[in-house]
Formats: structure tokens, C-alpha cells, sequence
């Protein structure tokens, strides 16, 4: 069974600061990671994905995230926060499940950026 | 835009009626997902297809029911409606049993 865990429902940064969003996951096969932003009223837009090889993946807007085996983590990041950015965002892995393949996704972190 | 459509957008419905969401894949997409996103429960995986055929299920109540039609659409059928019914309803789709899904811009059903 996999399970994700978002460090902070809530996240506050200033324009221009490192945006530094949390996630832990935990997994009995090797895993996939995917990073998901969703905007007020709208559906959730693929950010980054993690499958296998390179452990630094980058994605749409300036976001990248590393994948820690030895942490179980891949925090999303990205150096400088746009007003754009505030959304909320969801930390998702994904495995094999009963001749299926499943995601299970995180509770989510709103990003709030602070002009 | 992700490719996927979702109708309707909105849903305004009575405790006890019966309502079907419908959900059209990106092209090429062989698998769909049904989630439910509430305050309370965040985002929870209901149910599976692929290619007209039930893969999984998740926490889909049984008052609940989906399929996938040949053309690969699904519908979604809630019924016996519940104030706590009220959520956003995502359908999501990814080309086979991989690894990224792409989600639809969603179903507001709003439980009166």
C-alpha cells in the first residue's frame, strides 16, 4: 500500500522568495511521484512527474523536484515565487495495485504568494 | 486544457434524486478515473476503467455506480442523493494503465 504526506496545508512566501512545498511518501514497490497544481474552480494540471533514472525532474513554471529514496521524499521547489503561483497544490505517488495502476494523492498545500 | 471534458459543469440537485456525470477522455486514452474532492475528505480515488472494463475500485458508495462505454466515455450515476454527496467530481484519463492521468475541469454537484 502507498500512502503521501504534505507537510503544511497552508504556505505563505513572498514574490520572489523560494517556494519550498513538502512531501513524504511511503511505498512497498518503487514508486512514482507526480506533483499536481490545481487553480481556484479548475481541475488538476500535471506540474512534474517522477518514473525512473534522473532523481532532479523539472516541470511546467520554473518547478523542479528531487526524488530521496534513502528520505522517501520529493519536495517541489522553485527559486523565485510568482503571484501566478498561488494554487494549491498535490504530491501524488503512484503503484501497481490489483492488476491496476493507482495514484494516491496528498491533502494538498495551498500556496499563498504575499505581493 | 487537458483534453478531458467533464459535463455538466454544475449540478444543483434534491436529497434522494439521481443524477449522471459524464466524462469524454483525451484521445487515446484507454483508462478513466472517477475521483471525489471534498473540505473534509480531500481528493479520493472512487473508480476505475479500462477500455470498458472496471479495473478498480476505491471508496465508491454503493449507492454509486460508473461504466465505460465503447467509445470510451463513462458516466458517473449517483443516487439516493445525500447532503454529503455535495463535492467536485473529477474524471481523469491516461493512455493506458500508466503512470500520469490528466484530469478533467470537473462536475460541481451541489446537494440540496
Amino acid at each position: 500500500a502507498q500512502s503521501v504526506t504534505q507537510l503544511g496545508s497552508h504556505v505563505s512566501v513572498s514574490e520572489g522568495a523560494l517556494v519550498l512545498l513538502r512531501c513524504n511518501y511511503s511505498s512497498s514497490v518503487p514508486p512514482y511521484l507526480f506533483w499536481y497544481v490545481q487553480y481556484p474552480n479548475q481541475g488538476l494540471q500535471l506540474l512534474l512527474k517522477y518514473t525512473t533514472g534522473a532523481t532532479l525532474v523539472k516541470g511546467i513554471n520554473g518547478f523542479e523536484a528531487e526524488f530521496k529514496k534513502s528520505e522517501t521524499s520529493f519536495h517541489l521547489t522553485k527559486p523565485s515565487a510568482h503571484m501566478s503561483d498561488a494554487a494549491e497544490y498535490f504530491c501524488a505517488v503512484g503503484a501497481p495495485r490489483a492488476g491496476s495502476y493507482q495514484l494516491t494523492f496528498g491533502k494538498g498545500t495551498k500556496l499563498s504568494v504575499i505581493p | 486544457d487537458s483534453g478531458v471534458t467533464q459535463t455538466p459543469k454544475h449540478l444543483i440537485t434534491a436529497t434522494g434524486q439521481r443524477v449522471t456525470l459524464r466524462c469524454s477522455p483525451r484521445s487515446g486514452d484507454l483508462s478513466v478515473y472517477w475521483y471525489q474532492q471534498s473540505l473534509d475528505q480531500g481528493l479520493q480515488f472512487l473508480i476505475q476503467y479500462y477500455n470498458g472494463e472496471e479495473r478498480a475500485k476505491g471508496n465508491i458508495l454503493e449507492r454509486f455506480s460508473a461504466q465505460q462505454f465503447p467509445d470510451l466515455h463513462s458516466e458517473l450515476n449517483l443516487s439516493s442523493l445525500e447532503l454529503g454527496d455535495s463535492a467536485l467530481y473529477f474524471c481523469a484519463s491516461s493512455v493506458d494503465q500508466g503512470r500520469e492521468q490528466y484530469f478533467g475541469p470537473g462536475t460541481r454537484l451541489t446537494v440540496t
